[in-house]
């Protein structure tokens, strides 16, 4: 299967604790996006990545949350001391640059829930 | 910033009918795309159909079209011969050139056998 890929798909973790995902895009798209999903919701943006550049980050993304593109393929979002709140899908997309339109492709996800 | 409005928060529909779900958006940008996305309940989503602003032509896909009414901000989509599989969350999305993806709070679809 060549779609992103999100690690792991479920996740359960007690409050305080800190939690890392990880996503792989489809080879050679050079856009990532993290948005997170709560329940009943659209997806909201959290940040986005040009191959290693952080392009954007929203302000969503509190100072307990950091993503990461190291190498410009895949991509690590970490939650530092959860709180209940965190509790949602968290999506991955990738898209390619150039050649006209772009439209996102969605892993799965990682849900998280905090108890 | 952009915004995305679907202001129907659910919806049903025979099988073998037509739906049409709305979107509405707000941008000061002449260039931009749009997106229907779908998510079925084992919720990864996929794009249903996309639309460029500067294309006059509304785009179709199968049995998927969308009614794109530019001045009025709205992009809407219809489902003719509506299916069983249709079943799904469908979300309205709004792309600057270059930027992030905008979506809207969704519509529930249920096609009723």
């Amino acid at each position: 299967d060549t779609g992103v890929s999100q690690d792991p798909r479920h996740k359960i973790t007690k409050r305080g604790q800190n939690v890392t995902f990880r996503c792989d895009p489809i080879s050679e798209h050079n856009r990532l996006y993290w948005y997170r999903q709560t329940l009943g919701q659209g997806p909201e943006f959290l940040t986005y990545f040009q191959n290693e550049a952080q392009l954007e980050k929203s302000r969503l993304l509190s100072d307990r949350f950091s993503a990461e593109r190291p190498k410009g393929s895949f991509s690590t979002l970490e939650i530092q001391r959860t709180e209940q709140g965190d509790s949602a899908m968290y999506l991955c997309a990738s898209s390619p640059v150039g050649g006209g339109v772009t439209e996102a492709f969605f892993g799965q996800g990682t849900r998280l829930t905090v108890v | 910033a952009q915004t995305v409005t679907q202001s129907q928060p659910e919806m049903s529909v025979q099988e073998a009918e037509t739906v049409t779900l709305s979107c509405t958006y707000d941008t000061s940008e002449n260039n931009y795309y749009l997106f229907w996305y779908k998510q079925p309940p084992s919720r990864q989503m996929i794009l249903v159909i996309r639309q460029e602003a500067y294309k006059q032509q509304n785009a179709t896909e199968n049995r998927f079209s969308v009614n794109f009414q530019k001045a009025a901000k709205s992009f809407s989509l219809k489902i003719s011969d509506s299916q069983l599989g249709d079943t799904a969350m469908y979300f309205c999305a709004f792309m600057k050139i270059g930027n992030q993806f905008y979506f809207g709070t969704g519509t529930s679809l249920t096609v009723i056998p």
